[in-house]
């Protein structure tokens, strides 16, 4: 059974710092991973999409890696703000089940601080 | 194109009513999905549905149940309403299972 972990459970931050988020994944055998944000009370706002094959995406302030073998995923957000402050979530497709089945993590709730 | 759209918003039940949800995709989208989001379970798969189809169920009761017309439009109903099913549902929709998932806003579901 796939289960996801990020690390850590919150994080503060003062505005203007790089920062990095984590998630591993116990199942190597993905179709994909993506990365979503979301505020209080909202729903989520997909951020990345990355293939299994893929190594990275970007877009914008935000950089995913995938290192499937390992089991690891991060997001890295260069000069955050305080309008970043959210919850980050990542969620895997797997290999063996058909559809578009997401297994969540339970996600990083991150505040930037001006 | 418009988002995901959920109907309603934010409802509130008493224990041992049912209830309805509705979705409806973004426009091309055949895929549906649907999640529960608790504090203290995450976000949890309750089932998806492709082209009229259940494609794939979550680990749920009976009591949750769904469905997809053929325009593509969801709903799932929670019948014999429980405390602890008090929680954000949120709506998915892609074009194909490879491809990014948009959520919809939610709908809070909320049991007295």
């Amino acid at each position: 059974k796939q289960e996801v972990t990020q690390i850590p459970a919150a994080l503060s931050v003062p505005e203007g710092e790089n920062l990095v988020l984590n998630c591993s994944f116990t199942d190597s055998a993905i179709y994909n991973l993506q990365w979503f944000r979301q505020d209080p009370g909202k729903g989520l706002t997909s951020l990345l999409l990355i293939q299994s094959s893929q190594r990275e995406q970007t877009s914008g302030r935000l950089n995913a890696s995938l290192d499937k073998s390992s089991g690891r995923s991060t997001l890295y957000i260069a000069a955050s703000q305080p309008g970043d402050s959210a919850t980050y979530l990542c969620a895997v497709r797997n290999r063996e089940t058909s559809g578009s089945r997401l297994t969540f993590g339970e996600g990083t709730q991150l505040t930037v601080n001006p | 194109k418009a988002g995901v759209t959920q109907t309603p918003r934010y409802l509130i039940k008493t224990r041992g009513q049912q209830v309805t949800l509705s979705c409806s995709p973004i426009s091309g989208h055949r895929s549906v999905s649907w999640y529960q989001q608790t504090p203290g379970q995450g976000l949890q798969f309750l089932f998806e549905y492709f082209s009229e189809t259940q494609r794939n169920k979550g680990n749920f009761p009976g009591r949750f149940s769904g469905r997809q017309f053929s325009n593509s439009r969801s709903e799932m109903n929670v019948s014999t309403l429980e405390l602890g099913d008090s929680a954000l549902y949120l709506c998915a929709s892609n074009e194909e299972a490879w491809d990014t998932q948009y959520f919809g806003p939610g709908t809070r579901l909320t049991v007295l």
